[in-house]
C-alpha cells in the first residue's frame, strides 16, 4: 500500500489567487513527481526532484513551481491561478524508479473561475 | 523522446470476458510500468515489468523488450476493472521520467 498523500483532493479557486497543492509521503523515497492531467487525457510531467534541494522542470512547461526542503515533502505553488491552470495534479514517487514502482497519490482536482 | 503507443484506445466489454490492451513504444526501455486509473482518478501500479511476464490473479502482463511492446491481459472481467488502463515507459539515463501512453478506456458492462 502506497503511503503518498495530496491535498486539496479538490479546490475551486478564482483567477490571481496564489495557492498551494501539497504532497507528502512517507516511504522514504528519494525521487518524485507532478504530473498534469487534462480529463479524459494522458499524464504530462511538469515537476521533479531527485532529492533535498533539487528540483528539475519536466516536458511539459508549467508556470507552476515546486520545492523539496525535506525529503518527504514536494509542494507544487501557483502564485496566480488563471482558467488555463484548470487540470488534475497528481503527485508521485519512487525509491527508484529504474528498478521499482511509481506510487501515486490521490490527485488535486483545480477548478480556477 | 520516446513515444507510447497504445491500443485499443476504447474497450467495451461484458463481465466475464477477456481482453488484451496493447503498449507499444518507439526505443529500447530499461522501465515499463502498467497502471488503472480508477473513476475517481487515482492511479494504481499493476506491474512493473520492463521485460518477462508477470501475473497477478486475474491479470498478468509480458513485455517483448526487443520488440518493443508490452501487453495487459485481463480475465474474466468484472465491472471493478473499468477505467483508464496505462502503460508508461522510461529509457536510457532519463529511466527516472516515465512517458505515458494516452491509454486504453475499458467499460465492463454488467
Amino acid at each position: 500500500e502506497a503511503d503518498i498523500y495530496q491535498t486539496p483532493r479538490y479546490l475551486v479557486i478564482g483567477t490571481g489567487k496564489k495557492i498551494t497543492l501539497e504532497c507528502s509521503q512517507t516511504m522514504g523515497h528519494d525521487k518524485m513527481y507532478w504530473y498534469q492531467q487534462d480529463p479524459g487525457m494522458e499524464l504530462h510531467l511538469i515537476h521533479y526532484s531527485y532529492g533535498v534541494n533539487s528540483t528539475e522542470k519536466g516536458d511539459l512547461s508549467s508556470e507552476s513551481t515546486v520545492s523539496r526542503i525535506r525529503t518527504e515533502h514536494f509542494p507544487l505553488t501557483l502564485e496566480s491561478a488563471r482558467p488555463s491552470h484548470t487540470s488534475q495534479y497528481l503527485c508521485a514517487s519512487a525509491q527508484a524508479v529504474n528498478t521499482g514502482e511509481l506510487f501515486f497519490g490521490e490527485g488535486s482536482r483545480l477548478t480556477v473561475l | 523522446g520516446i513515444q507510447v503507443e497504445q491500443s485499443p484506445p476504447d474497450l467495451i466489454l461484458q463481465e466475464g470476458a477477456n481482453s488484451t490492451l496493447r503498449c507499444n513504444f518507439s526505443d529500447s526501455v530499461n522501465n515499463l510500468q502498467w497502471f488503472h486509473q480508477n473513476p475517481w482518478g487515482q492511479l494504481i501500479n499493476l506491474f512493473y515489468i520492463p521485460s518477462g511476464t508477470k501475473q497477478n490473479g486475474r491479470l498478468s502482463a509480458t513485455t517483448v523488450a526487443t520488440e518493443r511492446y508490452s501487453l495487459l491481459y485481463i480475465s474474466s472481467s468484472q465491472t471493478t476493472d473499468s477505467g483508464v488502463y496505462f502503460c508508461a515507459v522510461g529509457s536510457g539515463g532519463s529511466n527516472y521520467k516515465l512517458t505515458f501512453g494516452k491509454g486504453t478506456l475499458l467499460t465492463v458492462n454488467p
